[in-house]
């Protein structure tokens, strides 16, 4: 088995704390991305990286962070300086034209 | 950036033949077009993917006109399983073997699929 691996599925934090959901993948991808999901609405990119080391901005990085240390792992963090952090976040690897999905963490802020 | 026009919903029944369009005015030259579906709580998995004409696969067609500013996901023959959120995208460059750098997923069209 393997893919791209979220986790954990589910996240509660405070607000004000910062948070790091992981993202991990097995498919020798280069680029990876993650995307925020709100309900109803469809996807929305955060952050991509098409190279170890290397990372870009996407529609709405504000309140965001990553790192690309490894070409397997693609951590996304949740500073306290997003706003609405409460969402679906999902992770994806990219090969030959066809993106590939993790299963998705949702976040919740209380 | 190629962005997309879809429906925002789509009813049928069991057993019919769905058409989902989608426009994309500003596709690039280089540009594939893909489609994914998503249900709740899940990460999109992709569907189908062209460059122009039809391409056809065990689960969907695709059907792509000359001018490629459109192109239509065919699913045969649905059933209350395919009720889901589609997508319709159009990559940012970067070609076969290379990296798409900004996929743009719109609200997608939601299918309901009823007995």
């Amino acid at each position: 088995d393997g893919g791209i691996t979220q986790s954990p599925k589910y996240l509660f934090r405070k607000e004000g704390q910062n948070v790091t959901l992981s993202c991990e993948q097995n498919l020798n991808h280069d680029a990876m991305y993650w995307y925020r999901q709100d309900p109803g609405q469809g996807l929305r990119l955060i952050y991509y990286s098409q190279i170890v080391n290397d990372f870009q901005k996407g529609d709405i990085a504000e309140g965001y962070s990553v790192s690309r240390e490894k070409k397997e792992s693609f951590p996304l963090t949740v500073t306290s300086a997003q706003k609405n952090p409460t969402a679906f976040y999902l992770c994806a690897g990219f090969s030959y034209n066809e993106q590939f999905f993790g299963p998705g963490t949702r976040l919740t802020v209380l | 950036l190629a962005k997309t026009t879809q429906p925002i919903s789509m009813d049928s029944y069991e057993g019919q033949e769905v058409n989902i369009t989608c426009s994309h005015n500003n596709i690039a030259t280089n540009d594939y077009i893909t489609w994914y579906q998503q249900f709740p709580s899940q990460g999109p998995r992709f569907i189908i993917q062209g460059y122009k004409t039809k391409v056809t696969n065990e689960v969907a067609s695709l059907f792509i006109p000359a001018d490629r500013k459109s192109s239509t996901l065919s699913l045969p023959r649905v059933s209350l399983s395919d009720t889901a959120v589609y997508y319709c995208l159009v990559g940012d460059g970067g070609g076969y073997g290379g990296s798409q750098g900004n996929l743009i997923f719109g609200k997608g069209t939601k299918l309901s699929v009823k007995p």
